[in-house]
């Protein structure tokens, strides 16, 4: 278990309105990463970053922006929400070492 | 383009039968890879893992099997249990030519096994 946080855990907005999701880590991974998960297509990269202030694109990161400050802090920002970001986000960080993710339990957003 | 794919969503076995969930890949880069295993309103928690340079890996009652040159890797549950049931997610990396440690996921194989 990393000690992964996200918050909020669930969250119902409107279209148009900006949402930022947090994740929190306290085992000091270099490594953090946003997922979503939808039906049919597994778990797709939105994000990731290898350091603070260091991050990229990943498979699906239109419409997304993420930011990280300090090595326990990576935050998931929808400038403006649509109806197709409504999935379930994972946040998930690695040492870079083993080849393994540890995930968080999930964010849930409903964007209506 | 879909790099990892799993192409049954899903799987029905009876109790202390084998399970056996497959995945197949097109990126000749990958060169480790992963299982996870994820229950409903829970994140994702790794299961097993391969390195390209085995063909096989075992923990317990689940055993990896990979064919390289079928770009091709299965997982096997033997005997499968009712605590089983679960989403299943093969995973792919290319270690040795990236350093992000970023994983490329399949569609996920939901698994039942019934008592």
């Amino acid at each position: 278990d990393a000690g992964i946080t996200q918050s909020p855990r669930h969250k119902v907005t409107e279209t148009g309105t900006p949402v930022t999701l947090r994740c929190h880590q306290t085992e000091n991974h270099r490594y953090m990463y946003w997922y979503r998960q939808d039906p049919g297509h597994g778990l797709r990269l939105i994000h990731y970053s290898y350091g603070v202030k260091d991050t990229d694109k990943g498979e699906v990161s239109d419409g997304y922006s993420v930011s990280r400050s300090k090595t326990e802090d990576f935050l998931l920002t929808l400038e403006s929400a649509t109806s197709s970001q409504t999935s379930v986000y994972f946040c998930a960080t690695g040492d870079g070492m083993t080849g393994e993710l540890f995930f968080g339990e999930g964010s849930r957003l409903t964007v209506l | 383009d879909q790099q990892v794919k799993q192409n049954s969503p899903s799987l029905s076995v009876q109790e202390g039968r084998i399970s056996i969930l497959n995945c197949d890949y097109t990126n000749s880069m990958f060169d480790y890879f992963l299982w996870y295993k994820k229950y409903p309103a829970e994140g994702p928690t790794f299961l097993i893992s391969i390195s390209s340079i085995k063909d096989k890996n075992e923990d317990g009652r689940f055993t990896v099997f990979l064919n390289k040159s079928a770009k091709h890797l299965s997982l096997h549950i033997v005997p499968s249990q009712p605590g089983d049931s679960a989403v299943y997610f093969c995973a792919a990396s290319a270690r040795s030519s990236s350093n992000t440690g970023k994983l490329i996921f399949g569609q996920g194989t939901t698994l039942q096994v019934k008592p």
